[in-house]
């Protein structure tokens, strides 16, 4: 089925380790972007690439990064892990400059960070 | 800065009518989404509004008002399987979406 994959579903993590979170959409979007979603809180941009080889930042950058080496990927990485980003993350992706256009979500993956 | 409101829960019964509010205060606007999220799943789309006025699919309608920053989606003859958080998000002059906490929507029998 078309549409976009995240992996892992789920992860528990120690406190100061890394961890890349992947994000594979088939759909041949050109932007992309990474949320998290926190209870009572809007879903919040992190990082966002309107084309490959671009990226910028959203509202709630810091800690992350993101890399867009082509159209269909666009991995996550936590640098080192801190509790605070414990949450859901989503990826999505949608058709850049068309206002229309909605964004397609993964099925997220579920970080905790002990 | 940048503000979407939406209520935070509502409760309705199976087989009635419910009208879910948005308001937005936006750096810009290129249009209004609102989308569905069952519990521990990923959010869908659901309409689109750039235009004044009512657009209906179904038993889901959404309205806009862009000179008050108003929207509503409104859902009919409510089914057990609506019971979800509906969120609404406002694209803004840089195109990106600014999106409300979302309202929990519980469907009684």
């Amino acid at each position: 089925t078309a549409g976009i994959t995240q992996a892992p579903t789920s992860q528990i993590l120690a406190a100061g380790r890394s961890m890349t979170l992947r994000c594979t959409q088939d759909m041949r979007h050109n932007a992309m972007y990474w949320y998290r979603q926190d209870l009572g809180l809007g879903l919040r941009l992190i990082h966002y690439s309107n084309t490959a080889g671009t990226t910028g930042k959203g509202e709630v950058p810091d800690g992350y990064s993101v890399s867009r080496a082509n159209t269909d990927d666009f991995p996550l990485t936590l640098a080192s892990a801190v509790p605070s980003q414990t949450s859901v993350y989503f990826c999505a992706s949608s058709e850049w400059g068309q206002a229309d256009q909605p964004q397609h979500f993964g099925d997220g993956t579920r970080l905790s960070i002990l | 800065g940048q503000n979407i409101d939406q209520p935070t829960e509502m409760t309705a019964t199976e087989g009635a009518i419910v009208q879910i509010n948005c308001t937005y205060q936006t750096s810009g606007f290129n249009g209004l989404f609102w989308y569905q999220q069952h519990a521990g799943e990923a959010p869908t789309f659901l309409s689109y509004n750039v235009l004044d006025g009512l657009e209906e699919k179904g038993r889901f309608s959404s309205f806009l008002s862009r000179s008050k920053g108003y929207s509503y989606l409104l859902l009919k003859e409510l089914q057990m399987k609506d019971s979800a958080s509906y969120l609404c998000a406002v694209r803004d002059s840089n195109y990106q979406l600014i999106w409300g906490a979302g309202t929990k929507l519980i469907i009684k029998p």
